[in-house]
């Protein structure tokens, strides 16, 4: 069973850059699947952000690519998302997933970043 | 860029009742894309359905997808109480790769 759990501060000032990182169990981050960061708008749809592979390819959002950073992280077995100039429509719940093929399989519980002074 | 857009954007059924669910493609893609989450309040998405008609791992089989193109349906042959919820279609594209959701169907009583 694949789990996958975020982390980092639920809030960020405006300006400044959202960091999170997501841990991985019940699989290796080096086993071939690409790995992504999704976020959810309060009351919203959801919106891809990125994704990275264990070599340290990555794919971005073309509305968010001068602003993101995906990378994998082998040693701990871990990948995470770098968010620079953020503002109040940066908040939102953002969810870290295992891809497979072409959707995504396993996703974790979520966590919201407020952007806001 | 793809758009998907997700019709009717709610849908209210009483449990028992079949719920049909539709998903249009801005442009063609393989149906090998298209996949189907269900979300509930406060919960990460759960894949139900990959390249278009196959269940994933755990999903009841009241739970059926099917089309090709630009149109796709998902569909729920007797909703049960658990059932009601909000379901996103989502299609790749690629390279470079890109997930593109649609704007969610929400399933209520």
């Amino acid at each position: 069973q694949v789990q996958l759990q975020e982390s980092g501060p639920g809030l960020v000032k405006p300006s400044g850059t959202l960091s999170l990182t997501c841990a991985v169990s019940g699989a290796s981050i080096s086993s071939g699947n690409w790995w992504s960061w999704v976020r959810q708008s309060p009351g919203k749809g959801l919106e891809w952000v990125g994704e990275t592979f264990h070599d340290g390819r990555s794919n971005y959002n073309p509305s968010l690519k001068s602003r993101v950073t995906i990378s994998a992280d082998k040693s701990n077995n871990q990948f995470s998302l770098k968010l620079t100039s953020v503002t109040a429509a940066d908040t939102a719940v953002y969810y870290c997933a295992r891809n497979s093929k072409w959707e995504l399989m396993w996703w974790g519980q979520g966590t919201l970043v407020t952007v806001s002074s | 860029e793809i758009v998907l857009t997700q019709s009717p954007g709610t849908l209210s059924l009483s449990p028992g009742e079949r719920a049909t669910l539709s998903c249009r493609a801005s442009q063609s893609g393989s149906s090998s894309y298209l996949a189907w989450y269900q979300q509930k309040p406060g919960q990460a998405p759960r894949l139900l359905i990959y390249a278009a008609s196959n269940r994933a791992t755990d999903i009841p089989d009241r739970f059926s997808g099917s089309g090709s193109g630009t149109d796709f349906t998902l569909t729920i042959s007797r909703l049960e109480p658990e059932d009601f919820a909000v379901y996103y279609c989502q299609q790749f594209t690629g390279p470079p790769s890109m997930y593109t959701f649609g704007q969610g169907t929400k399933v209520e009583i």
